[in-house]
C-alpha cells in the first residue's frame, strides 16, 4: 500500500503562510499526490493534486520533491476558515483509489 | 456543492444485526468509493464501484459487501455488525475517466454498534 507520513499537528497565524509536508518515500512512479482537507463533522475535500511539476490553484500550491519521496502544500496567507485536518494522500491505478495519512490538524492563531 | 447525500446521517445499532447504509448522487458519476474513519485517523477505502454492477473490494473490506444496481445508489451492507465496525463512514463519487480526477465526499453516517 501506499503510504503516507505527515505531522500530527501544525500552528499558524493569520494572515502567513503555511508549509505543511508530507513524506511518501514508498511512492511508485505512477502515483499522484492529492491533498485533502477536512473541517469538523464534514467530508473531505479538494484541495490540490499533482504527478512531477508543482502545481498552484486559487486555494494553494503543491510543491514536489525532484526523486517525489516528499511533497510540501503551501497556504499562501492563512485564515481562520483553513482551520483543518489535512490530508496527503497517494492515489493508485485506473480507478484511482485514495490512500490516506493520518492527517495534520493545522491550527490558526487570529 | 456536488450531489451526494447519505442515509442515515446516525444509527445505533447491536451487535449481530444487519445494516445497511446507502450513498444517492444526482451527478450521475461512473465512480463511488466507500470509506470508514476511526478517530484521529484517516480514512480507509473499504469498496468502490467503477459502473452499475461493478464493484471491487478496497483495503478494508472484510465484513462488508456492496451493491449496485443503478448508478444513482451504492449501498454498503454490514451483514453482521460487531463493535469494531463502530465508525463514520463516508461516501465519495467521481466523475471523469481513468486518472487522478477530483473526488466529492458526502457528509458522513455515524454508525455505533453495541
Amino acid at each position: 500500500d501506499a503510504k503516507t507520513t505527515q505531522p500530527n499537528s501544525m500552528e499558524s497565524n493569520e494572515e502567513e503562510p503555511v508549509h505543511l509536508p508530507c513524506n511518501h518515500s514508498t511512492i511508485s512512479g505512477t502515483d499522484y499526490i492529492h491533498w485533502y482537507r477536512q473541517l469538523p463533522s464534514q467530508g473531505p475535500e479538494y484541495v490540490i493534486h499533482g504527478l512531477t511539476s508543482n502545481v498552484n490553484n486559487r486555494m494553494a500550491s503543491l510543491a514536489i520533491a525532484e526523486d517525489r519521496k516528499s511533497s510540501t502544500l503551501i497556504l499562501h496567507r492563512a485564515t481562520l476558515r483553513d482551520a483543518a485536518v489535512y490530508y496527503c494522500i497517494l492515489s493508485r491505478g485506473n480507478f484511482n483509489k485514495f490512500y490516506f495519512g493520518s492527517g495534520t490538524k493545522l491550527n490558526v492563531k487570529p | 456543492d456536488a450531489g451526494i447525500t447519505q442515509s442515515p446521517r446516525h444509527k445505533v445499532t447491536e451487535t449481530g444485526t444487519p445494516v445497511t447504509l446507502r450513498c444517492h448522487q444526482t451527478e450521475n458519476h461512473r465512480y463511488m468509493y466507500w470509506y470508514r474513519q476511526d478517530p484521529g485517523h484517516g480514512l480507509r477505502l473499504i469498496h468502490y464501484s467503477y459502473g452499475v454492477k461493478d464493484t471491487d473490494k478496497g483495503e478494508v473490506s472484510d465484513g462488508y459487501s456492496v451493491s449496485r444496481s443503478k448508478t444513482e445508489d451504492f449501498l454498503l451492507t454490514l451483514e453482521s455488525a460487531t463493535s469494531s465496525q463502530t465508525s463514520v463512514y463516508f461516501c465519495a463519487i467521481r466523475g471523469g475517466g481513468q486518472g487522478p480526477y477530483e473526488q466529492y465526499f458526502g457528509p458522513g453516517t455515524r454508525l455505533t454498534v453495541t
